[in-house]
């Protein structure tokens, strides 16, 4: 069935430093990535998204990667800074609006 | 716009009692989720609605649990009876194809604790 992988579960990194977390999903026809940010004890958060016709794309301190063929997708967060500690899921859509979400990583910027 | 509206925020009841989850979606969206959430599981999808038609319940754990979406402003998530493992954050989102893109806005969430 559909699946979305996400590694890692948890990663801790040094204020200032990038982070990068990577998922890979199993359905070809997906077309759509989003990337979502929850902080603890709040609404998950759209941060960016791809879609299947586009490799890469930046907004500021982030930016994600799609490689079709492996059917790999990164989250890159440059210059972290302590706000940029939460939760971060991806997710897989095919255009039927339904999404296969990754099961988390934890992310924590050390000050 | 208020955003996703989810009443109430936080419910406790006792195993066995029946607890609905309620949820306005942004006006406008066609598109409606429910989602579960918790540690060991992570976000789930529970069903999802179209026009006020549910597309796919798949995800609906067993049928204890049951959605309705009588308009186009309003849907509930019904536990009935509820156990202690049905504790979790229930999350529901919206979207539409033709404002906003598959985005899928969340949400503040119903903390459901069953004892």
């Amino acid at each position: 069935g559909e699946n979305v992988e996400q590694h890692p579960s948890t990663l801790s990194v040094q204020e200032g430093d990038s982070a990068v977390i990577k998922c890979t999903y199993s359905d070809s026809a997906s077309n759509y990535f989003p990337w979502y940010k929850q902080e603890l004890g709040k609404r998950p958060q759209l941060i960016i998204d791809i879609r299947s016709n586009v490799g890469e794309k930046k907004d500021q301190r982030i930016a994600v990667t799609l490689n079709k063929t492996a059917k790999h997708f990164s989250l890159h967060i440059t210059e972290t800074q302590p706000e940029d500690s939460a939760v971060y899921f991806c997710a897989a859509s095919k255009g039927t609006y339904k999404y296969i979400f990754g099961t988390g990583t934890r992310l924590k910027v050390l000050a | 716009d208020a955003g996703v509206i989810q009443s109430p925020r936080h419910e406790v009841t006792e195993m066995g009692q029946e607890v609905t989850l309620r949820c306005k979606p942004i006006s406008g969206h066609d598109y409606l989720f429910w989602y579960r959430q918790t540690m060991m599981r992570g976000l789930e999808l529970l069903i999802y609605f179209n026009n006020n038609v549910p597309i796919d319940d798949s995800g609906m754990p067993e049928d204890r649990f049951s959605a309705k979406m009588p308009n186009a402003s309003f849907s509930t998530l019904k536990i009935q009876p509820s156990e202690p493992r049905d504790s979790a954050v229930y999350f529901c989102a919206s979207s539409s194809g033709t404002i906003s893109y598959n985005e899928q806005f969340f949400g503040p969430g119903t903390r459901l604790t069953v004892l």
